[in-house]
C-alpha cells in the first residue's frame, strides 16, 4: 500500500528550528518528485517546497532561505529542515507525493507546527 | 506567488450541478496545462479530484470533471451528492519549478 507518514511537528518558540520527517512506503521517495504543502489554521493550502527526483529543489518565497527539503534514500524519507521559524510558518504540514506539472496524488495525514512564545 | 481567486462558497441541492472558478493570470494558469483539483474534508488531506485540466486519476467519480479558459479554470460537479460537501482547492503551475493553490471553495449541498 502506498503511504506518507508525517512526523517531527510541535510547539517552537518563533526564531527556533525544527525538522520535519514524512516516511514513504509502497514506493520509492528518490524516483519521484515530493512536495510539502502547509494550511495555516482555518487557512488553504500553500505549497511550501518540492524536491525533484534529480536532487534539484525549490521553495515559496515565503520559505525560501529558511526552509530545505532533503529526503535520505536508504531510509525512504523525505524532511523538512525549517529555521528561524515564524508565528505565520504555524500550520498542519503535509507532505505529498507529486508527479509531473505539480500533480499531488498522496497525501500523508499532516503533522501540526506551533510556533508561539 | 498569489493565490489562485476562487469563489468562498457554493451550493446545491443533491442532483444539481454546480461549477467552482479558478482564476488567475497567463503566468500561471493561462500558460500552462498543469491544473489539478483537490477536495478536502474537514480534519482530513487534501484528495487528488482532476489533474492536467481535466483528467480524472482512477477511481474517481465521472460527476468531476475540469476544464479551462483563458485564465480561468474550472470544476464542475454533476449529480451532487450529500458526500460532495467538502472544500475545493485548484493548484497550478506557476512557473519557475513553483506551484500555487487557489484561495479555496466550500461546496454546501443543501
Amino acid at each position: 500500500e502506498v503511504q506518507l507518514v508525517e512526523t517531527g511537528g510541535g510547539l517552537i518558540q518563533p526564531g527556533g528550528s525544527l525538522r520535519l520527517s514524512c516516511a514513504a512506503s509502497g514506493f520509492t521517495v528518490s524516483t519521484k518528485y515530493m512536495s510539502w504543502v502547509r494550511q495555516a489554521p482555518g487557512k488553504g493550502l500553500e505549497w511550501v517546497s518540492v524536491i525533484y527526483s534529480g536532487g534539484t529543489t525549490y521553495y515559496a518565497d515565503s520559505v525560501k532561505g529558511r526552509f530545505t527539503i532533503s529526503r535520505d534514500n536508504s531510509k525512504n524519507t523525505l524532511y523538512l529542515q525549517m529555521n528561524s521559524l515564524r508565528a505565520e510558518d504555524t500550520a498542519v504540514y503535509y507532505c505529498a507525493r507529486t508527479t509531473m506539472g505539480g500533480v499531488m496524488d498522496v497525501w500523508g495525514q499532516g503533522t501540526t507546527l506551533t510556533v508561539s512564545s | 506567488q498569489s493565490a489562485l481567486t476562487q469563489p468562498r462558497s457554493v451550493s446545491g441541492s443533491p442532483g444539481q450541478s454546480v461549477t467552482i472558478s479558478c482564476t488567475g493570470t497567463s503566468s500561471d494558469v493561462g500558460g500552462y496545462i498543469y491544473i489539478s483539483w483537490y477536495q478536502q474534508h474537514p480534519g482530513k488531506a487534501p484528495k487528488l479530484m482532476i489533474y492536467d485540466v481535466s483528467k480524472r486519476p482512477s477511481g474517481v467519480p465521472d460527476r468531476f470533471s475540469g476544464s479551462k479558459s483563458g485564465n480561468t479554470a474550472s470544476l464542475t460537479i454533476s449529480g451532487l451528492q450529500a458526500e460532495d460537501e467538502a472544500d475545493y482547492y485548484c493548484c497550478s503551475y506557476a512557473g519557475s519549478y513553483t506551484y500555487v493553490f487557489g484561495t479555496g471553495t466550500k461546496v454546501t449541498v443543501l
